[in-house]
């Protein structure tokens, strides 16, 4: 089955500690995106990346980082730098030479709780 | 710049009642409009979409029309079931292939 893929479903970490989220597709897909999601709030797109080994900054990036070494994965570091890191994260992918351009598949997202 | 508006929620509903969900966007050019639906504790799933004005999505027995006109995408169904309960999206692309989301809308059913 095609689809991606979030470890882990649920994340605890003690405030001062960096964390890293995985997210893995095997879509065949170029473009990969993040997302933080804050209850009762609409999705905020942290980093995304049109192609392997760059990425692009978006509305909220501060306090986070990212790499794309390979097409299929885009792991997203969030750093202690992050000031209000507790929240759902997302992730997603789509397709830009086939199917529907802009269509985004989504991951069943990581919940991350820093204390 | 794009951005999307949603009515706000929550909307609850006893089953069987008829469903909108009103959304209206501010964008340039032509963008591909989209609903998603977020099931509690789950990731998004595409609901419908629609690429040009006119065109209609439909899926599960839900329906949105582009409206160019009105600047709106609404969300409609026709008999809503418990199984409808969770928040709606609604979303354009960007030029760049971005997606811009609304603040999204909890639906509950209520049997």
């Amino acid at each position: 089955d095609g689809g991606i893929t979030q470890s882990p479903k649920y994340l605890f970490r003690k405030e001062g500690q960096n964390v890293t989220l995985s997210c893995e597709q095997n879509l065949n897909h170029d473009a990969m995106y993040w997302y933080r999601q804050d209850p009762g709030q609409g999705l905020r797109l942290i980093y995304y990346s049109q192609i392997v080994n760059d990425f692009q900054k978006g509305d909220i990036a501060e306090g986070y980082s990212v790499s794309r070494e390979k097409k299929e994965s885009f792991p997203l570091t969030v750093t202690s730098a992050q000031k209000n890191p507790t929240a759902f994260y997302l992730c997603a992918s789509s397709s830009r030479t086939s199917g529907s351009p802009y269509e985004q598949y989504f991951g069943p997202g990581t919940r991350l709780t820093v204390t | 710049g794009n951005s999307v508006t949603q009515m706000e929620g929550p909307v609850t509903l006893s089953e069987e009642a008829f469903l909108t969900i009103n959304c209206t966007y501010t964008a340039t050019g032509y963008p591909s409009l989209f609903w998603y639906v977020q099931y509690p504790g789950e990731g998004l799933q595409l609901l419908l979409k629609a690429t040009k004005a006119d065109d209609k999505g439909s899926n599960k027995g839900f329906e949105a029309t582009y409206r160019k006109e009105t600047t709106s995408f609404h969300l409609e169904k026709g008999s809503v079931q418990v199984s409808d309960s969770a928040v709606y999206f609604c979303a354009l692309s960007d030029p760049g292939g971005k997606l811009i989301f609304g603040q999204g809308t909890e639906l509950s059913v209520k049997p």
